[in-house]
């Protein structure tokens, strides 16, 4: 099944202790992206890739890292969370003029 | 990217044709216009994209003006299953912009029995 797959759902960490969030997909999509969603805020690139080693901001990259060293593979770190990290990550999925983005299931971070 | 604007929410019933506009006055020429939907704690799901004109599928139609500055989309015979939030986003057909999209504020629609 075609999918992109997000770990971990749910996490809850304290403040300074670094995490990562991975995410892979299994369509060889050259696209992959990071959105965090907030009430009220909607939701927000924070980094994206168009291809292994190519990565650049999006609007609110700030406490924020990323790499892409897999095609398959995009993982969301978190050198050192603070509490107004604390949000519903989205990680995504692309082919160059294909339609649409496949979303992954989301990982509900809280940071205490 | 264009920005877009679209209405914060809409009210329907079942069975009805829904029609969502979205604007994007400041589209390029490269820029094509897609439309997601997302349920509460899930991840959106693409829905439509297109160019200009008319694109329709399965789920829904996309009528596109010459002018490119707004989109409509349209979703006919809503169910109660249909009530999400609705995103409209302008995306680049060049290839070292396409991995950037912005989402707006979406509309939240609610079908009624």
């Amino acid at each position: 099944e075609a999918q992109v797959t997000q770990n971990p759902r749910y996490l809850i960490t304290v403040t300074g202790k670094k995490l990562t969030v991975t995410c892979s997909q299994n369509m060889n999509h050259e696209y992959m992206s990071w959105y965090r969603q907030d009430p009220g805020l909607g939701l927000r690139q924070i980094y994206y890739s168009m291809n292994v080693e190519v990565t650049d901001k999006g609007d609110v990259p700030e406490g924020y890292k990323v790499s892409r060293k897999e095609k398959r593979n995009f993982p969301l770190i978190l050198e050192s969370p603070s509490p107004n990290q604390t949000s519903l990550y989205f990680c995504a999925s692309s082919a160059p003029g294909h339609y649409g983005y496949t979303f992954g299931s989301g990982t509900r971070l809280t940071v205490v | 990217l264009a920005k877009t604007t679209q209405p914060i929410s809409m009210d329907s019933y079942e069975g009805q044709e829904v029609n969502i506009t979205c604007s994007h006055n400041n589209i390029a020429t490269n820029d094509y216009i897609t439309w997601y939907q997302q349920f509460p704690s899930q991840g959106p799901r693409f829905i439509i994209q297109g160019y200009k004109t008319k694109v329709t599928n399965e789920v829904a139609s996309l009528f596109i003006p010459a002018d490119r500055k707004s989109s409509t989309l349209s979703l006919p015979r809503v169910s109660l299953s249909d009530t999400a939030v609705y995103y409209c986003l302008v995306g680049s057909l060049i290839y070292n912009q396409g991995g950037k999209l912005i989402f707006g504020q979406g509309t939240e629609l609610s079908v009624k029995p």
